[in-house]
């Protein structure tokens, strides 16, 4: 089983609509939870980050994480075409010293104007 | 400021051969990560330096992978004998301190035929 489980997708939505993107993970001692966007061709970028159960809101977007589940969301409203790309949830703790990552494997998101 | 560099941005090799990437991490962070991201299969995990030393070099696939880091800033990741699955895009990722967000590159991708 792998650490951290995400639907490749892809996903294809309208212009406007509500996206909404999900992980699992199955170690407990995860504490940091991170989504990042990835447009082809380029390195990820980080999105939002958070350490803590609950919602935390960024403009356009909302993470949401669920301890008690192991289950994290990233929301995006009014979606937009620029929106395209990659997003990688990434989870992490403190082990040996440094936050090591683990990330999921991508979901591709396709936006259509 | 100015973000991670890598070169080359691509690189084709033929089997058997060795290669060198290079990461140019933000100026002022001490820490550096590499990945490898492969189709299906996410980031990664490769290798992890603190300044020049690697404490962690756990997810470094076999013997033929090698890297290292110079005055705390340049790293070179080093691919001998190339084979073909050792295809991907190879990242690199800085941060200011080894808990702190990671910052990624465009990174590398490598081609070997």
């Amino acid at each position: 089983q792998k650490e951290v489980e995400q639907d490749p997708g892809p996903l294809s939505v309208p212009e406007g609509a509500i996206v909404s993107l999900n992980c699992t993970y199955s170690n407990s001692a995860f504490q940091y939870f991170m989504w990042y966007r990835q447009y082809s061709r380029k390195g990820p970028e980080l999105l939002m980050y958070t350490y803590s159960s609950g919602n935390k809101e960024d403009g356009r977007f909302t993470a949401q994480v669920d301890k008690s589940s192991k289950y994290i969301s990233l929301f995006i409203r009014d979606s937009q075409p620029s929106d395209s790309a990659t997003y990688l949830c990434a989870v992490s703790t403190l082990s040996g010293g440094y936050q090591k990552v683990t990330f999921g494997i991508g979901t591709k998101l396709q936006v259509i104007p | 400021g100015a973000g991670v560099s890598q070169s080359p941005s691509n690189k084709v090799t033929e089997k058997g051969k060795d290669v060198e990437l290079r990461c140019d991490p933000i100026s002022g962070h001490t820490a550096l990560y590499w990945y490898r991201q492969s189709l299906g299969q996410g980031l990664e995990f490769l290798i992890y330096f603190q300044g020049n030393s690697a404490p962690d070099k756990s997810g470094l696939p076999s013997d033929r992978f090698s890297a290292e880091r110079t005055g705390g800033s340049v790293s070179t990741l080093t691919i001998q004998r190339t084979q073909q699955e050792d295809s991907a895009v190879y990242l690199c990722a800085s941060s200011l301190a080894i808990t702190d967000t990671q910052y990624f590159g465009p990174g590398t991708r490598l081609t070997v035929l």
